[in-house]
């Protein structure tokens, strides 16, 4: 079955300390998506990817990084600069096909506790 | 500029009573809509969608959704809610500048027997 996985789904880092969440997709699609979500506050867009070796800040890149070397994959390091990392974290993806357009298909994400 | 406008944060219905969920949208172009949904510490579900043609679309689970465009909403809708229809509820708009999607911040539902 074509979909999203997510890995780990629960993570505990220590303070300072880099994490990378990751994002594996076998649905063929050509964009990828990185969302951080807070109670009350919603999605909010961090990084996206339209293609491989490409990809954009969103609205609160700050304190993540991430890469695109493959169609499939499209990793997201947590670095120290982040200030509050301690958040649920989705990754998505969509084709351009006709009848998909604009359509994302989620994860079932990660849950990231700094201590 | 973009936005989509949840005004409810949270709702709580009897199981059985109907429900609709408001979501207001501010774009510059005839906007693809979506209604999405979340179970407590899962991935969002896609409901449905609206891209072009009939302003009243069905979704999966029994929803619908109805696109007044003189109104600027996609408002959801269900005749008689389920114990299991209790999580949250997103509604989108897009695509914009390379297909993202502009969420709003949601409404949970909660669902009393």
């Amino acid at each position: 079955d074509g979909g999203i996985t997510q890995s780990p789904k629960y993570l505990f880092r220590k303070e300072g300390q880099n994490v990378t969440l990751s994002c594996e997709q076998n649905l063929n699609h050509d964009a990828m998506y990185w969302y951080r979500q807070d109670p009350g506050q919603g999605l909010r867009l961090i990084y996206y990817s339209q293609i491989v070796n490409d990809f954009q800040k969103g609205d609160i890149a700050e304190g993540y990084s991430v890469s695109r070397e493959k169609k499939e994959s499209f990793p997201l390091t947590v670095t120290s600069a982040q200030k509050n990392p301690t958040a649920f974290y989705l990754c998505a993806s969509s084709t351009k096909d006709r009848g998909l357009r604009g359509e994302q298909f989620f994860g079932p994400g990660t849950r990231l506790t700094v201590l | 500029a973009q936005s989509v406008t949840q005004p409810d944060i949270h709702i709580t219905v009897s199981e059985g009573a109907s429900l609709e969920l408001r979501c207001n949208y501010s774009y510059g172009a005839t906007p693809y809509l979506f209604w999405y949904v979340q179970s407590p510490g899962q991935g969002l579900q896609l409901l449905l969608k609206y891209f072009s043609g009939d302003t009243l679309v069905q979704g999966i689970k029994g929803f619908e959704a109805e696109f007044k465009r003189s109104q600027s909403s996609f408002n959801l809708r269900k005749p008689s809610v389920h114990w299991s229809d209790a999580a949250e509820y997103f509604c989108a708009v897009g695509p914009y500048n390379t297909d993202k999607l502009i969420f709003g911040t949601g409404t949970r539902l909660q669902v009393f027997p």
